[in-house]
């Protein structure tokens, strides 16, 4: 019963392929988030989505498209990977009229 | 200028003794609120405790404080009685403003590693 899951937990791919993680959260939630860990362990937002609807789009390249087809899942497509887009990146979600956001077990991924 | 600051890179506590994790934050919003998050080894992000900036009573999880002084614009992790299990990583996070503002983001901290000692 997992509350925010992502697939895969581990993503190696050579350097211009193109690649997707997947997030279902199963709370209810009405609001889904994905973050980027860098090397140095910090912690950035790059996309929200309330309701299907995006609302945070933060300066991401364009390589980087959220969809969201409906308000329990919210994936991230990356176009032309490049090697700076190792990381791990952590899907999360929120209920609207709380606080804590819960975030998935994260997608640690490889360019090489 | 950095929304919030952890000043402390690394951090050792004995094993059952309390210790103090800071943290500092910088915004203009009268609303806004304070999170602590904890990352062990294993990667992923546990959510420990909130602090919104109209609570007048500092908040408390378990062995969880947050000594929130606004004036001061610090947000510290108190950990009483730290465990072996503590040891881990800790990432101070603000949400600024209303959410129909900023849509509810978390601006992060650098992190503070804490390593408990036996």
């Amino acid at each position: 019963d997992t509350a925010v899951s992502q697939t895969p937990k581990y993503l190696v791919t050579q350097m211009g392929n193109d690649k997707s993680i997947k997030c279902e959260q199963n709370l209810g939630h009405d609001t889904m988030y994905w973050y980027k860990q860098d090397s140095k362990k910090f912690l950035k937002i790059m996309f929200s989505y309330n309701n299907k609807e995006l609302i945070i789009n933060e300066t991401v390249p364009n390589r980087f498209s959220p969809k969201s087809p409906d308000k329990a899942h919210l994936n991230l497509h990356i176009n032309s990977l490049e090697l700076g887009d190792s990381a791990v990146y952590f899907c999360a979600s929120s209920q609207e009229l709380h606080n804590e956001q819960f975030f998935g077990p994260g997608t640690r991924l490889t360019v090489l | 200028a950095q929304k919030i600051t952890q000043t402390q890179p690394g951090m050792f506590v004995q094993e059952k003794e309390a210790v103090t994790l800071d943290c500092t934050y910088d915004t203009s919003d009268q609303s806004y609120g304070l999170f602590w998050y904890k990352q062990p080894s294993s990667g992923e992000m546990i959510f420990l405790i909130y602090q919104g900036s109209y609570d007048e009573q500092n908040a408390t999880e378990g062995r969880y404080s947050l000594n929130f002084q606004k004036a001061r614009k610090s947000a510290n992790l108190v950990i009483s009685a730290s465990q072996l299990g503590d040891s881990a990583m800790y990432f101070c996070a603000m949400r600024e403003g209303y959410r129909a503002k900023y849509g509810n983001k978390l601006v992060f901290g650098a992190g503070t590693i804490l390593r408990v000692k036996s």
